[in-house]
């Protein structure tokens, strides 16, 4: 299987630029999350969702938007970036009481905004 | 909202010596989770804990929850260097779907 997988792996963006970090997995699992690290930094969580057509915010949800058409997919948009968007971006899968809520991550997301 | 925080934020160890980091919650919790990160790669789950006062042991890691559920601890034993990387915890709010993670504690184990 090949997990939760994110792309791209890096971005550069230029202050005001928009873009969409890609997120899918083959796990069927129901619920998904968005996370943001920044430099030595613990997870911030920014959306999640526990299911399609269903979708909350978390801790630091300003500046980004998401969307989950599919079980399969939770796609990021980044609308306007700014220098403090600049982190490395985690989406992660579980299916909870599976015997345990274990979460999945992808290998993450580099992006810098300069 | 609810916090999580992690102390103690860095600890560096003599190989062969003990570790041992707390995890602090605002709120109740459903359950928590340890979460261990290598530099530069993402969290990897090693366990989770749902019962007041529940320990559990993985080899030389011991896992604990408070009896109020509300903070956590892992203790490694006789570090090695493979044990080097931030260690996470993640709690879930009760009632609700969505795990906070805690600031992390970065272990270096000196050999």
């Amino acid at each position: 299987n090949a997990g939760v997988t994110q792309t791209p792996k890096f971005r550069i963006l230029k202050i005001g630029q928009s873009m969409t970090l890609q997120c899918t997995q083959d796990m069927n699992h129901n619920y998904m999350y968005w996370y943001r690290q920044d430099p030595g930094m613990g997870l911030k969580l920014i959306y999640y969702s526990v299911g399609a057509g269903i979708t909350d915010k978390g801790e630091v949800p300003n500046g980004y938007n998401v969307s989950r058409s599919t079980t399969e997919d939770f796609p990021l948009r980044l609308e306007l970036a700014a220098p403090s968007q600049t982190s490395v971006y985690f989406c992660a899968s579980s299916r909870l009481g599976s015997p345990a809520d274990t979460i999945y991550f992808g290998e993450g997301s580099w992006l810098t905004v300069v | 909202g609810q916090q999580v925080m992690q102390i103690p934020q860095y600890q560096h160890v003599q190989e062969g010596e003990d570790f041992t980091t707390y995890c602090n919650s605002s709120t109740t919790l459903s359950n928590i989770q340890w979460y261990k990160q290598r530099p530069g790669g993402h969290p990897v789950f090693l366990i989770q804990l749902v019962k007041s006062g529940e320990v559990k042991k993985q080899k030389r890691l011991t896992f604990q929850f408070g009896e109020a559920k509300k903070n956590s601890s892992l203790h490694i034993t006789a570090t090695q260097t493979t044990d080097v990387g931030t260690y996470f915890c993640a709690g879930r709010e009760s009632g609700t779907y969505k795990y906070i993670f805690g600031t992390g504690t970065r272990l270096k184990v000196l050999a």
